[in-house]
């Protein structure tokens, strides 16, 4: 099975400084058909998960542009440009490109 | 897009639940669908996904032999059942759409979920 892991799990920052979180897989994540199956969620207290990256770096609908996510092969980041009290939440990255589906451990992101 | 998780609640362990997950507002059989679930204070983890027509599913081995996922794309529904059900499967499960037919591990839409616990 293809681990995640993601670092750092608990990630303190005060508003409107930026953020990042680092996503490593244990294989490439390249696909055969050459796409890189590579997401991020958030999910909020309380909340379902939702999707804001997929594909490494393409935000989803909605999704502020604050949000940025890149990387390539098994080393991947999501960065926050500039947070906001609203981007309290988890994140987790996710692999699609080999069964079983994995996801990281999730790392906690909370107002200094 | 609306998905509708139902079904969950308390059952002893060895006991069966079986979940349903109502869709609406896009064409229900042009996509895969799937669940994930997450423990209490966990967090989440694939469990199943299936194809659009149906006819190709996919299983975490933590429930592969004990869950089976279907859907019944007349009635725009998306079921899991549950068997052998063990504490270990005591979790909130979520119904997931993917991106195509036949595209998996995209999760691009999620329900509200639907809550699992197995205890005597």
């Amino acid at each position: 099975d293809v681990v995640m892991t993601q670092s750092p799990l608990s990630l303190p920052v005060t508003l409107g400084q930026p953020a990042s979180i680092s996503c490593r897989s244990s294989q490439s994540l390249v696909y055969s058909d050459g796409n890189t199956y590579l997401h991020w969620f958030q999910q909020r207290p309380g909340q379902s998960p939702r999707r804001l990256i997929y594909k490494v770096s393409n935000r989803d609908s909605g999704v502020p542009d604050r949000f940025s996510g890149s990387g390539s092969g098994t080393d991947f980041t999501l960065k926050i440009s500039r947070v906001e009290a609203e981007d309290v939440a988890v994140y987790y990255c996710m692999q699609g490109s080999q069964w079983p589906l994995t996801f990281g451990q999730g790392t906690r992101l909370e107002i200094k | 897009v609306q998905l509708l998780e139902s079904g969950g609640g308390l059952v002893q362990p060895g006991g069966s639940l079986r979940l349903s997950c109502a869709a609406s507002g896009f064409s229900f059989s042009n996509y895969a669908m799937g669940w994930v679930r997450q423990a209490p204070g966990k967090g989440l983890e694939w469990v199943s996904d299936i194809s659009g027509s149906g006819a190709n599913t996919y299983y975490a081995d933590s429930v592969k032999g004990r869950f089976t996922i279907s859907r019944d794309n007349s009635k725009n529904t998306l079921y899991l059942q549950m068997n052998s059900l063990r504490v270990e499967d005591t979790a909130i499960y979520y119904c997931t759409r993917e991106v195509a037919s036949t595209a998996y591990g995209h999760f691009e839409c999620w329900g509200q979920g639907t809550l699992v616990t197995v205890s005597a």
